[in-house]
């Protein structure tokens, strides 16, 4: 079983352009979350999909950040325009249902913003 | 909101001592608490998790414990070696049981061989 996948693994993007960071959950799973860790700090939670509608985006930051997941499988998180403060690890993570228990994280997108 | 404290935010043992890392969590309605492992340059990964109508688990030289008057919970590592270096997290589920997770701060575990 393939893994959660995140691409690219490291942007560098000059402020005020935009990026697009896609996430491939594992086949099957319903549950998608996005996260974000800036240097030094807590993984933070950005928001939740259940298949392609979003369960709880409380964590997204401003409207610069959209967020979206067509069809129920991958989903894409684009920043525009960019900000310094957005500089980060964002993370994807899945899983089958709704019972609580440890998901499995992709190798997240290291973003930078200069 | 829903918090969780982690300390000690740097930690550096000499290989074979224990290890201990702690947790507070500010929602008492939160049941479920996983510990994640992230190695430098590597994704986090579940390396042991604890449900609140548990008060301890182990596996191998790993072991959590769980105070839900206090709000507490703790990682143990015991025997540690080299490989564990790395940044832990700990995490905290929500009220809604969404599948949401409020993380700690992290720490930086140092083991000096």
């Amino acid at each position: 079983e393939a893994g959660v996948t995140q691409f690219p693994s490291h942007s560098v993007i000059e402020k005020g352009q935009t990026v697009t960071l896609r996430c491939d959950p594992i086949s099957g799973h319903d549950n998608l979350y996005w996260y974000r860790r800036v240097m030094g700090k807590e993984i933070k939670f950005l928001l939740h999909f259940v298949k392609e509608s979003k369960q709880d985006e409380s964590g997204m930051p401003n409207n610069r950040f959209l967020a979206e997941r067509t069809g129920g499988t991958y989903s894409t998180l684009k920043v525009q325009p960019a900000e310094l403060e957005d500089s980060g690890v964002y993370f994807c993570a899945s899983s089958q249902d709704r019972e609580i228990h440890g998901y499995t994280f992709g190798s997240g997108t290291r973003l930078t913003v200069v | 909101g829903e918090n969780v404290e982690q300390h000690p935010s740097t930690l550096s043992v000499q290989e074979g001592d224990s290890a201990v890392i702690k947790c507070t969590y500010s929602d008492s309605a939160s049941n479920y608490f996983p510990w994640y492992k992230q190695e430098l340059g590597k994704r986090p990964q579940l390396i042991i998790d604890i449900r609140s109508n548990v008060g301890e688990k182990k596996d191998q030289r790993i072991a959590v414990t769980l105070n839900k008057t206090a709000k507490h919970f703790s990682l143990h590592i015991t025997e540690t070696q080299p490989e564990d270096s790395a940044v832990y997290f700990c995490a905290a589920s929500t009220a809604d049981n969404t599948g949401k997770l409020i993380f700690g701060q992290g720490t930086t575990l140092q083991v000096k061989p």
